[in-house]
């Protein structure tokens, strides 16, 4: 079944507390980008990457790290969490970006820092 | 901002009824995409629109577009209670990597 996994789906943390969020999906997309959405705001993206090893940010980068060596994962780094970034987090894959960027979202990570 | 803007905010319906939404935005486009996303789940990818096409049918869906206007609407017919969610619209320019999207507009269906 093609979809976007992404892990943890709930994570309660402290702050400065390192954590990793994974997502990985089995479309063989090469566009993959990271979202929070918080209520009132909408979906914000952080970052997105458009291929293996090409990554850029997005409108709320701040605090967040992501990597993408293999085409299938994109993982966002939180390295020191502060409250601010609890929010409902959700990672999304995409082909043929340049001509249409139809995507496709995970079920979301809902994600709460104290 | 190439950011969609939805309206209403809220629309609250009756099964059978036919729900509109519409979406605003502000600089040119290469498409508009529709998305749903029942409460707090994953967004489900629903219509695109090109730029050159003015109207497009999906089953009960129906998306217009207005590039004079930079506006667009989505119409579900004959509405059913599984159709609350929250609907987003998503204007693709040209910016590579880039898709925004709006703060939504919260639909509810009574059965």
């Amino acid at each position: 079944e093609a979809q976007v996994t992404q892990n943890p789906r709930y994570l309660i943390t402290v702050t400065g507390k390192k954590l990793t969020v994974t997502c990985s999906q089995n479309m063989n997309h090469e566009y993959m980008s990271w979202y929070r959405q918080d209520p009132g705001l909408g979906l914000r993206q952080i970052y997105y990457s458009m291929n293996v090893e090409v990554t850029d940010k997005g409108d709320v980068p701040e605090g967040y790290k992501v990597s993408r060596k293999e085409k299938r994962n994109f993982p966002l780094i939180l390295e020191s969490p502060s409250p601010n970034q609890t929010s409902l987090y959700f990672c999304a894959s995409g082909t043929g970006f340049l001509e249409a960027g139809e995507l496709f979202f995970g079920e979301g990570s809902r994600l709460t820092v104290l | 901002s190439q950011q969609g803007e939805e309206d209403p905010q809220a629309l609250s319906i009756q099964e059978g009824e036919n729900a509109t939404m519409n979406c605003s935005y502000k600089t040119s486009i290469n498409n508009l995409q529709w998305y749903r996303q029942n409460s707090g789940r994953g967004l489900v990818h629903l219509i695109l629109i090109r730029s050159n096409e003015r109207e497009k049918h999906s089953g009960r869906l129906r998306v217009t577009l207005d590039t004079s206007k930079k506006s667009s609407s989505l119409l579900i017919t004959a509405s059913r209670a599984a159709d609350t969610a929250s609907y987003f619209c998503a204007p693709r320019g040209s910016t590579l990597g880039r898709l925004y999207f709006g703060r939504g507009t919260q639909l509810t269906v009574w059965p």
